[in-house]
């Protein structure tokens, strides 16, 4: 099993649908848990940081499952600019600084 | 406020030959992080410099190796480059000592190595 799992996608919604990702993790002692943003041969460019309460910005929620050991995005009034491969990222409290990136999940939004 | 920098942007090799990508972190940062990155892949974690020592390292063999200057930039190096060693090498720079978000990375542009 890999240590972070993401649906691939692609996910393909009309612009001002709402769309939500999901991501597994295997390490039930991972410690922080991120969302990056990574557009077509670009680097990958933080989103947003996960926290055990949930957090918003803007359009974007985070939300933090640890008993299930998942994490997800949830994207709402989707645009064009969204489209883009979303990167989840773990870091294990026992790997200490190694950080795992999912495989990325692809969206496209159309007009 | 210059961001992370790496140099070259592309490269081109052949199997057998050696090569040095470089990396300078965003201003006031002092640790570096390399990632390998193979299309339609994340990022993998090669491994992470902090004072100039190699802190923890990912599953990578030892043809990769790595070192941090005192100015905090580095190089990341491989060996005996292989078919599979194609790919997107990405370096990111973080500071412990950032507040509010834990271990931020951010990433430079990539250099983008083809083994022939």
């Amino acid at each position: 099993r890999k240590e972070v799992e993401q649906d691939p996608g692609p996910f393909n919604v009309p612009e001002g649908a709402t769309v939500a990702f999901n991501c597994t993790y295997s390490n039930s002692a991972s410690q922080s848990f991120f969302w990056y943003r990574q557009d077509c041969r670009k680097e990958p460019k933080l989103l947003m940081s996960v926290y055990s309460s949930g957090n918003e910005d803007g359009r974007f929620t985070a939300q933090l499952n640890r008993a299930s050991q998942y994490i997800s995005l949830l994207i709402r009034d989707s645009k064009l600019s969204d489209s883009a491969t979303y990167l989840c990222v773990v870091i294990p409290r026992t790997g200490g600084f190694k950080t795992i990136f999912g495989a990325g999940t692809r969206l496209f939004v159309k007009a | 406020d210059a961001g992370v920098t790496q140099s070259p942007t592309h490269l081109i090799k052949t199997r057998g030959q050696q090569v040095t990508l470089r990396c300078s972190p965003k201003s006031g940062h002092d640790t570096v992080s390399w990632y390998q990155q193979a299309l339609g892949q994340g990022p993998q974690f090669i491994f992470q410099y902090y004072e100039e020592e190699e802190r923890q390292r990912g599953n990578f063999p030892d043809r990769f190796s790595g070192h941090q200057f005192p100015n905090y930039s580095s190089e990341l190096n491989v060996n005996a480059l292989l078919l599979g060693d194609s790919a997107l090498y990405l370096c990111a720079s973080s500071s412990p000592k950032d507040r509010g978000v834990y271990n931020e990375q951010f990433f430079g542009p990539g250099t983008r190595l083809t083994v022939l």
